[in-house]
């Protein structure tokens, strides 16, 4: 069956190290994976996107690797700061087209000062 | 920054009564989406909308479900005879203008079935 699993359902680290979150999928060919914030309740919050493609994107703080052999992504925010602390969602992509994405559960990360 | 916007915020109905759900999304795009989320669990596809049509959908999205976009630039999702599992928070969202830039959401409205 297809899965999207993303490591933990938290991760609590110092503020100022390197916050790693990982994405794992099964049984699905993603044309791109996308890397989302949500506070709570609130909506989705696009953060980067990565095609099959591409081995690594980065933006400010944020960097997300995806390797298609391993079928997995991870995300990284250095220098953490309490302010990162929210869910952060993986969301895959089949066709390279505007069609839907799926989601994994999400890892709420929490920074402590 | 493109944004969509979606009313009521929070919506409480009785189980049995229909429910409107309303999203504007970013204008002059094709492709829109409706997702779901229940309290402490993931964001879940309900359907994709494209060119006035129902592209997709998930198995979420059984007949009690319709999406329609009836004057050309709002965009609602009918639920048509609630259960109290029903009860989530109901998310549109829509491309932005690059592929690069993903998907903007809407800050939800929050379905509570009594």
């Amino acid at each position: 069956s297809q899965k999207i699993e993303q490591n933990s359902e938290a991760l609590n680290i110092q503020e100022g190290k390197t916050a790693t979150l990982t994405c794992n999928y099964t049984n699905y060919s993603p044309a791109y994976l996308q890397w989302y914030r949500q506070d709570p309740g609130r909506g989705p919050v696009f953060l980067l996107l990565i095609r099959e493609n591409e081995k690594e994107k980065r933006k400010e703080r944020l960097k997300v690797t995806f390797d298609t052999t391993l079928k997995q992504s991870l995300f990284h925010i250095t220098a953490s700061q309490p302010a990162d602390s929210a869910t952060y969602l993986c969301a895959l992509g089949v066709y390279s087209s505007a069609s839907k994405i799926i989601f994994g559960s999400g890892t709420r990360l929490s920074i402590r000062p | 920054e493109p944004e969509v916007t979606q009313t009521p915020s929070h919506q409480v109905t009785q189980m049995g009564q229909e429910v409107i759900l309303r999203c504007v999304p970013i204008s002059n795009h094709l492709y829109f989406y409706w997702y779901r989320q229940i309290l402490g669990q993931k964001v879940e596809f309900l359907v994709s909308f494209y060119n006035n049509e129902i592209s997709e959908k998930s198995e979420i999205f059984d007949d009690q479900f319709s999406v329609e976009r009836p004057d050309g630039s709002n965009f609602t999702l009918k639920i048509r005879s609630t259960k109290l599992e029903d009860s989530a928070m109901y998310f549109c969202a829509s491309p932005t203008d690059k592929l690069n830039y993903g998907y903007t959401f809407g800050s939800g409205t929050r379905l509570t079935v009594v």
